[in-house]
């Protein structure tokens, strides 16, 4: 079964620096989004992407964030300028259309130190 | 608001023993409902999905869950508990306004006694 994968498994990044999550989503899907789990709390919403763009971003995707599918495969997450708050799990979804599933990466531990 | 919520932050339960988990949304429409389960260090995998239709949903690894309307909520539930169960369990609704996402609920945390 296809798969949604994310690299690096776990990120230790120094406070202050940028760091780029990747996704590879599902190759025939056309929505693609970035969730966050801060450890111990719930799964949250960050932004959803479709036709090259930004749908919907929650008050959490500030400027600090950045999402872009620079080619046909890719999609990624730019966190500019970490804060320690930043540590997070963040995983990457997609699906085909509105009434199929998300499906869910293993996720990017990212610790800000 | 949409919202979803999960009563229970954590369970334990004997293996062999049946088990039910509570899941309450707050939606306007008639929502899709679904089931995730975590199990520690790994992703968000799908244990079932409520669209339309048949309100009592089977899912992978024994699950079922049922939509009741009228009490707003989407138990999972299963008849006999085994040790790989143990996980965190996440309720989610899709939300059709703005764009399609998912509103989590935050989980429920589910330990397995030998």
């Amino acid at each position: 079964e296809p798969e949604v994968t994310q690299t690096p498994s776990h990120q230790v990044t120094q406070m202050g620096q940028e760091v780029i999550l990747r996704c590879v989503p599902i190759s025939n899907h056309l929505y693609f989004y970035w969730y966050r789990q801060i450890l111990g709390q719930k799964v949250e919403f960050l932004v959803s992407f479709y036709n090259n763009e930004i749908s919907e971003k929650s008050e959490i995707f500030d400027d600090q964030f950045s999402v872009e599918r620079p080619d046909g495969s890719n999609f990624t997450l730019k966190i500019r300028s970490t804060k320690l708050e930043d540590s997070a799990m963040y995983f990457c979804a997609s699906t085909d259309d509105m009434d199929s599933p998300l499906h869910f990466g293993n996720g990017t531990r990212l610790t800000v130190t | 608001a949409q919202s979803v919520t999960q009563p229970d932050i954590h369970i334990t339960v004997s293996e062999g023993a049946s088990l039910e988990l509570r899941c309450n949304y707050s939606y306007g429409a008639t929502p899709y409902l679904f089931w995730y389960v975590q199990s520690p260090g790994q992703g968000l995998q799908l244990l079932l999905k409520y669209f339309s239709g048949d309100t009592l949903v089977q899912g992978i690894k024994g699950f079922e869950a049922e939509f009741k309307r009228s009490q707003s909520s989407f138990n999972l539930r299963k008849p006999s508990v085994h040790w790989s169960d143990a996980a965190e369990y996440f309720c989610a609704v899709g939300a059709t306004s703005g764009t399609y996402k998912y509103i989590f609920g935050t989980g429920t945390r589910l330990k397995v006694l030998a």
